[in-house]
């Protein structure tokens, strides 16, 4: 079964700072999607950052990117010039192209220090 | 354009009472997904919905039941609520098998507190 691991449970970041969030997962599959969710304290859940596996590109997003390394199974956040909005709780999540499921990290909360 | 509604936001149910959420979204979804949150635990699937007329069960079905009601709807069902189901609910919603974004869209939660 597929497992998504984020080993981080909190961390911190000063103001325009630079931080990154680590994920990783288990699967057999060769095929399939990555995300990052971001949910700030309304509990909304929003998309940050997609990734696909077939593309070598690493995505980004305006401040945030994302370093896949599809041999290590390893699929980390940078957020750069962080912001005091950017405060929030991170899910890293995964799917299969052929499977309807996501799966969900443990979540890693970041706190921006003025 | 709304994307994924949930309700009640808040709820709060005595041990043994029953109670049912509500999920509507109006993006032309074909999937359909709910998930509960649990502090330390992340996201875990209940149940969901590939298409309509089709359910499955997720990792933690057990004490729930779920009505894909049409296309746009997806009920989740408390037969007899119990202190251990106290959680934060989200639906959630994506395009299905085939969609290159793949995304899947929530709707904002609803807090249940069972005493």
């Amino acid at each position: 079964a597929q497992t998504v691991t984020q080993s981080q449970p909190e961390m911190s970041v000063q103001e325009a700072e630079t931080v990154t969030l680590s994920c990783t997962y288990d699967t057999s599959e060769s095929d399939y999607y990555l995300f990052w969710y971001k949910q700030p304290p309304s509990r909304q859940m929003i998309l940050v950052i997609r990734q696909e596996a077939y593309k070598q590109q690493n995505a980004t997003e305006n401040r945030f990117s994302v370093n896949f390394q599809k041999a290590a199974k390893s699929f980390s956040l940078k957020i750069s010039d962080s912001q005091l909005g950017d405060a929030a709780m991170y899910f890293c999540a995964y799917r299969s192209s052929g499977t309807y499921k996501y799966i969900f990290g443990t979540g890693t909360r970041l706190k921006v220090l003025a | 354009n709304a994307g994924v509604t949930q309700t009640p936001k808040f709820q709060v149910l005595k041990t043994g009472q029953s109670m049912t959420l509500q999920c509507a979204q109006d993006m032309n979804h074909n999937s359909m997904y709910w998930y509960r949150q649990d502090p330390g635990m992340g996201l875990r699937l209940i149940y969901y919905s590939a298409s309509e007329g089709t359910t499955d069960k997720g990792e933690v079905p057990n004490g729930y039941n779920v009505s894909r009601l049409n296309k746009r709807e997806f009920s989740l069902r408390l037969e007899s609520a119990a202190p251990s189901q106290t959680s934060v609910y989200f639906c959630a919603s994506s395009r299905g098998i085939g969609d290159l974004r793949a995304e899947a869209f929530f709707g904002q939660g609803t807090r249940l507190t069972v005493v």
